[in-house]
């Protein structure tokens, strides 16, 4: 396994910007996730890809905030108009059916 | 909905100390549990899981054992190296729509081991 990448690494931003990152799994794993972790806090799960489909979204992901997964192979997290309070780690992870979740290091937002 | 709360950090200790780092769950159902561990600057990493009521998760001499019976996963080492400095996370699995197994932390326990 090449293991989960996530780029970039950091983004720095400045309120109401839009911001994109993106996700790439381990080739063979179908299941994508996204979580959001917040200083001092553990992960919170945002939203499950299976393949391409979006299949479930927490009441975290607010209207702004919108993830595709074309092709069912990398995904891409958009963050429109960006807030003081979306600064976090974002995080992707990626499972196959039978095996455990291997997560991404994570994009640092911070938004000024 | 299910939660997960894990005692409060830092903790420090000194190489070769015995570690508890407690973990307790609510959930409706039969969640599977897990342990995750965050080294400085590195992603989460798998490091033990249980799936049933009183599975015994091991790895690297860290265990944790499913209590159903006090909803506890709390994990152990018997003797700490510096290496194992990282904030440990405890998590459970709690089934979503289609097939997603959404994961719910704790919010994380910070260790340090002096030399």
């Amino acid at each position: 396994d090449t293991g989960v990448s996530q780029n970039p690494r950091h983004k720095i931003t400045k309120r109401g910007q839009n911001v994109t990152f993106r996700c790439d799994p381990i080739s063979e794993h179908n299941r994508l996730y996204w979580y959001r972790q917040t200083l001092g806090q553990g992960p919170e799960f945002l939203t499950y890809f299976q393949n391409e489909a979006q299949l479930e979204k927490s009441r975290l992901l607010s209207d702004r905030f919108s993830a595709e997964r074309p092709k069912g192979s990398f995904s891409t997290l958009e963050i429109q108009r960006t807030e003081q309070g979306d600064s976090a780690m974002y995080l992707c992870a990626s499972s196959s059916r039978d095996r455990g979740k291997y997560f991404g290091p994570g994009t640092r937002l911070t938004v000024l | 909905g299910d939660s997960v709360t894990q005692m409060e950090g830092p903790v420090t200790l000194s190489e070769e100390a015995f570690l508890t780092i407690n973990c307790t769950y609510t959930a409706t159902g039969y969640p599977s549990l897990f342990w995750y561990v965050q080294y400085p600057g590195e992603g989460l990493q798998l490091l033990l899981k249980a799936t049933k009521a009183d599975d015994k998760g091991s790895n690297k001499g860290f265990e944790a054992t499913y209590r159903k019976e006090t909803t506890s996963f709390h994990l152990e080492k018997g003797s700490v190296q510096v290496s194992d400095s990282a904030v440990y996370f405890c998590a459970l699995s709690e089934g979503g729509r289609q097939g997603a197994q959404k994961l719910v932390f704790g919010q994380g326990t910070r260790l340090t081991i002096n030399p």
